[in-house]
């Protein structure tokens, strides 16, 4: 069964600073998305990474991912304080296509 | 604004009955998914269907079910409703079932 977990579940940063989330996963998969969910929110698709070392960048956030490790990370420079909300890393099943294992979240909350 | 519509936003019922969301995919996306957000479970797979046929099937309970119809359309039937349904349901559609999944806004369901 794929288990996901993520740390840390709660992040409170200054702005300026930078900081990485991590994604870890137990079985191999090939897919692996990132989400943003404000409260009260739906979710908004950040990143899919599909292939092992793939990086993509957008803004202050960079999600890498690592399929031998099996791990992604969600990197943050020079946080600000419209980034606070809660991220999700969501993994894909390669023996089941279109079903995917989230994370528990990270609630990120940025101040001044 | 994702493209992806969902109805009603808010619903609030009792035990024992049942209820139908409804979920408008974005204009040419062919694959439709429904999300159930608990705070007891967090965010779990139910289902996907892409161009009218189920395609994945995640820990969807036997009292719920769901369809996608010829114009995509997707219907998701919620049935002897008890407690711990209570819940946000999302939908999200993609184009082909791999890439970025966009969702709606969801559905907030209370079971009284």
């Amino acid at each position: 069964e794929l288990k996901v977990e993520q740390n840390p579940l709660f992040l409170s940063m200054q702005e300026g600073k930078n900081y990485t989330i991590y994604c870890n996963y137990s079985t191999t998969s090939d897919r692996l998305y990132w989400y943003r969910q404000d409260p009260g929110k739906s979710l908004e698709s950040l990143f899919v990474l599909l292939s092992n070392g793939a990086v993509k960048q957008e803004g202050r956030l960079m999600a890498s991912l690592d399929t031998k490790a099996r791990l992604s990370t969600l990197h943050i420079t020079a946080a600000v304080h419209d980034l606070s909300a809660t991220y999700f890393c969501a993994v894909a099943h390669n023996t089941n296509a279109g079903k995917s294992t989230f994370g528990d979240g990270t609630t990120l909350t940025v101040k001044p | 604004d994702s493209g992806v519509t969902q109805t009603p936003k808010h619903l609030i019922t009792a035990t024992g009955q049942r209820v139908t969301l409804r979920c408008s995919p974005r204009s040419g996306d062919l694959s439709v998914y429904w999300y159930q957000q608990s705070l007891d479970q967090g965010l779990q797979f139910l289902i996907q269907y892409y161009n009218g046929e189920e395609r994945a099937k995640g820990n969807i309970l036997e009292r719920f079910s769901a369809q996608q119809f010829p114009d995509l359309h997707s219907e998701l039937n919620l049935s002897s409703l008890e407690l711990g349904d209570s819940a946000l349901y999302f939908c999200a559609s993609s184009s082909s079932g791999r890439e970025t999944q966009y969702f709606g806004p969801g559905t907030r369901l209370l079971v009284l």
